[in-house]
């Protein structure tokens, strides 16, 4: 299987902030790397797909870049909205796998 | 608008059996794979599985592979997830979720496993 490793665990930022969350695989998985933002009591929800791909409905200053097995998410400008945690997710290989997530709070 | 409502969850013994429902509308059901993701209280996100449109593919996670079976009607636009010899390891919100992207998620249901 292949195993995501986000970085950091936690984060704590202002708004307007510039953050990055970072995602890295254990192997190759070509781009087929997804992001899900998910609020305290709600579904998660698809910012990012393949990379740098912005889901219909998602602000720009959400971002993704990265290739091979190293992948990351860019918020330019934090906004109030943007806090909670922040999951990728690798459709490379069978079993799909997600990272451990990223908890983006209020400093 | 799409819409995914799951249904079935509740509280279940140790070792007993249940059955998700996950109703689908708002687009063209037997277009789309489907899958099953769950989260454990407080923990993050499992991938359970995927089943193709006219369910000749079906993928686990290899450690669900022998308790969970997928299955889907497209007459009746529902997905299900069928979960055996429940433990308490298995206490957790289960989500359906459209596509190989999960573009779409149901608002999930949450599955006890106590005694």
């Amino acid at each position: 299987d292949i195993q995501m490793t986000q970085s950091p665990s936690l984060l704590s930022a202002s708004v307007g902030d510039r953050v990055t969350i970072n995602c890295k695989a254990s192997q190759n998985i070509n781009k087929y790397l997804n992001w899900y933002q998910q609020k305290l009591g709600e579904a998660p929800k698809l910012l990012i797909y393949n990379t740098n791909n912005l889901q219909t409905g998602i602000p720009s200053r959400f971002s993704g870049s990265g290739s091979g097995t190293d992948y990351t998410l860019t918020i330019s400008s934090l906004q109030p909205e943007d806090f909670g945690t922040y999951f990728c997710f690798q459709h490379n290989s069978w079993p799909w796998t997600f990272g451990g997530g990223t908890k983006l709070e209020l400093k | 608008e799409v819409k995914l409502v799951e249904s079935g969850g509740g509280l279940v013994q140790p070792g007993r059996s249940l059955k998700l429902s996950c109703a689908a509308s708002g687009f063209s059901f037997n277009d789309y794979w489907m899958g099953w993701v769950r989260q454990a209280p407080g923990k993050g996100l499992e991938w359970i599985g995927e089943i193709n449109q006219d369910s000749s593919t079906i993928n686990y996670t290899p450690s669900l592979k022998d308790k969970f079976t997928i299955s889907r009607d497209n007459a009746q636009n529902t997905l299900y997830l069928q979960m055996s010899k429940l433990g308490s390891e298995d206490t957790a919100i289960y989500y359906c979720a459209r596509g190989t992207s999960f573009a779409y998620w149901g608002q999930g249901t949450l599955v006890t496993v106590s005694s």
